[in-house]
């Protein structure tokens, strides 16, 4: 069964700072990579993602980092604000059917 | 935009019930989903359909069995729960060819006693 690992678990960052999240996948085969948020009570919803044929994505304070020999791919949130504070999940496959990492709990701080 | 709605938001059922968790959505999307999400375990795919009457087993189908008798509406059944299936259910919808975007419902947390 193919995994995606997603690290760290949970994650408290102060105001303005960077988050980072972290996750890696097996199969080399996956095409698309998206993040998904998800705040309390709610269904998770696509944040941003990103196709193998790029190093790199940004939208606003958002940022994938893609390392396609290491199968490996990040979110960096710049300038972590308290209305950030959610669960992230990375995931990998191809459009119409996903593998989803495990989960980052993000609290930022006043 | 995309609404995807499960009609139970909560539900508390006992051992050995039979219980229907039901979504609909209203853009005509092809593809339909069932995951469960739990704890550290993120989410895990049950069912999947990419068609009216067609389905297909995701990672942990064991337990489960889908339903999909018209375009907008994917039901998932238990037909006998038990209490490891206590979870959050998601529903999503999605993952066209253009842009693989996943809309979920909010879900439905089911607890079996």
């Amino acid at each position: 069964q193919q995994q995606v690992k997603q690290s760290p678990q949970s994650l408290i960052v102060q105001k303005g700072g960077i988050s980072i999240i972290n996750c890696a996948y097996e199969n080399t085969a996956f095409d698309y990579f998206p993040w998904y948020q998800q705040f309390p009570g709610k269904g998770p919803a696509l944040l941003i993602a990103i196709r193998p044929d790029v190093s790199e994505k940004k939208e606003g304070r958002f940022t994938i980092s893609f390392n396609k020999s290491a199968k490996q791919f990040s979110l960096h949130i710049m300038d972590s604000q308290p209305g950030d504070s959610a669960t992230y999940f990375c995931s990998s496959g191809n459009t119409g059917k996903l593998i989803f990492g495990q989960g980052t709990t993000l609290q930022v701080k006043p | 935009d995309v609404k995807v709605t499960q009609s139970s938001r909560y539900l508390v059922k006992r051992t050995g019930e039979k219980v229907f968790l039901e979504c609909v959505q209203d853009m005509d999307h092809e593809n339909m989903f069932w995951y469960r999400q739990d704890p550290g375990l993120g989410l895990r795919l049950i069912y999947f359909s990419y068609d009216v009457k067609m389905k297909e087993k995701g990672d942990i189908p064991e337990g489960y069995s889908v339903s999909r008798e018209k375009k907008e509406r994917f039901s998932l059944i238990l037909e006998s729960a038990s209490t490891n299936q206590t979870s959050m259910y998601l529903c999503a919808t999605g993952g066209g060819a253009n842009t693989g975007e996943l809309f979920f419902g909010e879900g439905s947390r089911l607890t079996v006693l």
